[in-house]
């Protein structure tokens, strides 16, 4: 199995801070790579998939890239809506598997 | 509007059965993938089964293999998850999710339902 090693697990910011996170697969997946967003007691919303594409929707202070097996997500300027857990996912193959979650805070 | 709404979920005892369901709308529902996704009590996310648009491919995680079985009916555009020999592990709110075209991202999902098994 493809194990997602998200980190850091949590990360105190304010609005309007650049926060980055990052989620290592433990082996190659090409680009099958998503991001999600989750609030307390909400379905996640897809965020990013293929890496690095915007899902319709989404601001465009989100981003995601890759390198290697490292992928990031960035939120260039936090607004107070995106507090809230992130999740990655492999979509590369079968068992899909998540990354463990970061949790956004508010600093 | 994509709309998928979950339901069976429930307090059930260990070794027992329940079946959920997914009812969805806003789409073709025998075009796409759908799958089952938990997440236990203040836990990440877990996938669970998949199954392809057809209904002819399945998959399930380890954790569930031979207990757990996906299915559908595109005639009645419901997915529908059957849960046998339930354990405590088992507890947690069960998402369904609809898979984007071609591959397994997520980019619908219902509002979950929660299966409780405890004594």
């Amino acid at each position: 199995d493809i194990q997602m090693t998200q980190s850091p697990s949590s990360v105190s910011a304010s609005v309007g801070d650049r926060v980055t996170i990052t989620c290592r697969a433990s082996q190659g997946i090409g680009n099958w790579l998503a991001w999600y967003q989750q609030k307390p007691g909400k379905a996640p919303k897809l965020l990013i998939y293929a890496a690095s594409s915007l899902q319709g929707g989404v601001p465009s202070r989100f981003s995601g890239s890759r390198s290697g097996t490292d992928f990031t997500l960035t939120v260039s300027s936090l607004q107070p809506e995106d507090f809230a857990t992130y999740y990655c996912q492999q979509a590369n193959s079968f068992p899909i598997t998540f990354g463990q979650g970061t949790r956004l805070e508010i600093k | 509007e994509v709309q998928l709404l979950e339901s069976g979920g429930g307090l059930t005892e260990p070794g027992g059965s329940l079946r959920l369901s997914c009812a969805a709308s806003g789409f073709t529902f025998s075009s796409y993938a759908m799958s089952w996704v938990r997440q236990a009590p203040g836990r990440g996310l877990e996938w669970v089964s998949a199954i392809s648009g057809s209904g002819d491919y399945t998959n399930h995680a380890d954790s569930v293999k031979g207990r757990f079985t996906i299915s559908r009916d595109n005639s009645k555009n419901t997915l529908y998850l059957q849960m046998n020999s339930l354990r405590a592990e088992d507890t947690a709110v069960y998402y369904c999710a609809k898979a984007v075209t071609g591959n397994y991202y997520f980019d619908y999902w219902g509002q979950g339902t929660l299966v409780t098994v405890s004594s």
